[in-house]
């Protein structure tokens, strides 16, 4: 089951404008994740937000996330043509037990033009 | 060079013909966990690996079977395909299941 959904599915920028893409999750979870995908290849990890915090920084990215909505955001600053790829929420739940499951949205296609 | 490796990368197969997808990690992660990816759908877990000899099932473990005898590898198992399984499969491993995974390059499979 989708645990976490981004918004917009797609997104389509200029170079060197901020890009802001949305994840809502539905449970409570132990942290947040955002990945990156370039076409067909493996997912790359860029940062982890944990229940606990609100913001999070990493060069040009800047996770928020609030968990009274249960949202959180991925905003890229002064974006490239580099940056064009599916970017990823990933939440996990406790399924029960000491089990934890990786739940993964189904992405923004963030496309960045020159 | 820390990462995970599968192979292959491509294979196409016929219908009912076993085959397993390897997954190796030179990181000493504990846990580690394969996905497949359709258009649509997104990203689905089959199964994942908390520990060596410590498996579960996730959302879609139906066909699929897997096992863990070493920590660093952690191969996916279809015993007998079906079109269906056509997929983008990815392995990735992460130190806790509370820690961000890496990803391996990931098998594109095609059953015929």
């Amino acid at each position: 089951s989708q645990q976490g959904e981004e918004d917009p599915q797609a997104l389509s920028i200029q170079e060197g404008e901020n890009a802001t893409m949305n994840c809502s999750y539905k449970t409570s979870i132990n942290n947040l994740q955002w990945y990156r995908q370039n076409s067909g290849r493996g997912l790359v990890h860029l940062i982890l937000i944990r229940s606990n915090e609100r913001e999070k920084h990493s060069g040009r990215l800047r996770v928020t996330l609030d968990t009274s909505k249960k949202s959180s955001s991925l905003l890229i600053t002064a974006s490239r043509a580099a940056d064009t790829a599916s970017y990823f929420c990933a939440t996990d739940k406790n399924s029960g037990g000491s089990n934890y499951k990786l739940t993964f949205g189904k992405g923004t296609l963030l496309t960045v033009n020159p | 060079e820390a990462q995970v490796t599968q192979n292959p990368r491509y294979l196409i197969t016929v219908t009912g013909k076993k085959l397993t997808v390897t997954c190796s990690q030179n990181m000493n992660h504990e846990y580690m966990s394969w996905y497949r990816q359709d258009p649509g759908l997104g990203l689905r877990q089959i199964y994942y690996s908390m520990n060596v000899e410590v498996t579960d099932k996730g959302d879609v473990p139906e066909g699929y079977k897997v096992s863990r005898k070493e920590k660093r590898n952690f191969p996916l198992i279809l015993e007998s395909p079906s079109p269906n399984q056509t997929s983008l499969y990815f392995c990735a491993s992460s130190l806790t299941v509370l820690s961000g995974y890496t990803f391996g390059s990931g098998t594109r499979l095609t059953v015929v």
